[in-house]
């Protein structure tokens, strides 16, 4: 089974840009692994944010995106908002079954 | 869309527990369906998933053997049955939405039962 890996923890100013990244042991991260995103602050279930590597949800807000960078599946944070600091977790689907990454602390500070 | 999980507790170790996910609000049985826990403090695991009809399932190689996910569309239901429960089962175990044509899976998350296994 592939590990997949994130930055433990990220800082990003208020207003600033942010990039996380999410990685397969595997090789590179592609389209055909549906990368996901999910957001989960201390205390509450997460919460989708991106799924299909670059759709959000209805309820996504639009300074979240998705995409590929390096052969990594990467969100990121364009003007961030105190109330996006969080814990941010990856997915990435191999044939049918699911990984998590370990996720990443992001503070906005 | 509501999901909401029951039957999580204190186990004693080598004990079995069966946690339950209400599902309410969507169309049940045309939904893929998935159980995901996280440990007191750890990140997000993938457990298992069910097809809408039931007839497939997959596990993470983590969870083979002891962990059975099935549901009951007539119910609405879900369930996940978890034998020889171990101290590091411990967790909250969430129930999650998989993929329709209406939804992209991983969409629809319940606030998740607490098992905690001790002696």
């Amino acid at each position: 089974q592939a590990v997949v890996t994130q930055e433990p923890s990220l800082t990003v100013s208020p207003g600033g840009t942010v990039t996380l990244t999410c990685g397969s042991s595997s090789g590179d991260v592609t389209s055909g692994h549906f990368p996901y995103w999910f957001q989960q602050k201390p205390g509450q279930a997460p919460r989708a944010l991106i799924y299909n590597l670059n759709n959000k949800h209805s309820w996504t807000p639009v300074r979240f995106s998705g995409s590929l960078l390096g052969g990594k599946a990467a969100l990121t944070l364009s003007g961030a908002q105190p109330e996006d600091e969080a814990e941010y977790y990856c997915l990435l689907s191999y044939s049918g079954a699911h990984v998590f990454g370990g996720g990443t602390k992001l503070t906005v500070l | 869309v509501q999901l909401v999980e029951s039957g999580g507790g204190l186990v004693k170790p080598g004990g079995s527990l069966t946690l339950s996910c209400a599902a309410s609000g969507f169309s049940f049985s045309s939904y893929d369906m998935n159980w995901v826990r996280q440990a007191p403090g750890k990140g997000l695991e993938w457990v298992s998933s069910i097809s809408g009809g039931g007839s497939y399932i997959g596990n993470a190689d983590s969870f083979k053997g002891r962990f059975t996910i099935s549901r009951d569309n007539a119910k609405n239901s879900l369930y996940l049955r978890i034998d020889s429960l171990r101290v590091e089962d411990t967790a909250v175990y969430y129930c999650v939405s998989g993929g329709s044509g209406y939804s992209p899976p991983f969409a629809y998350w319940g606030q998740g039962t607490l098992v905690s296994v001790s002696s």
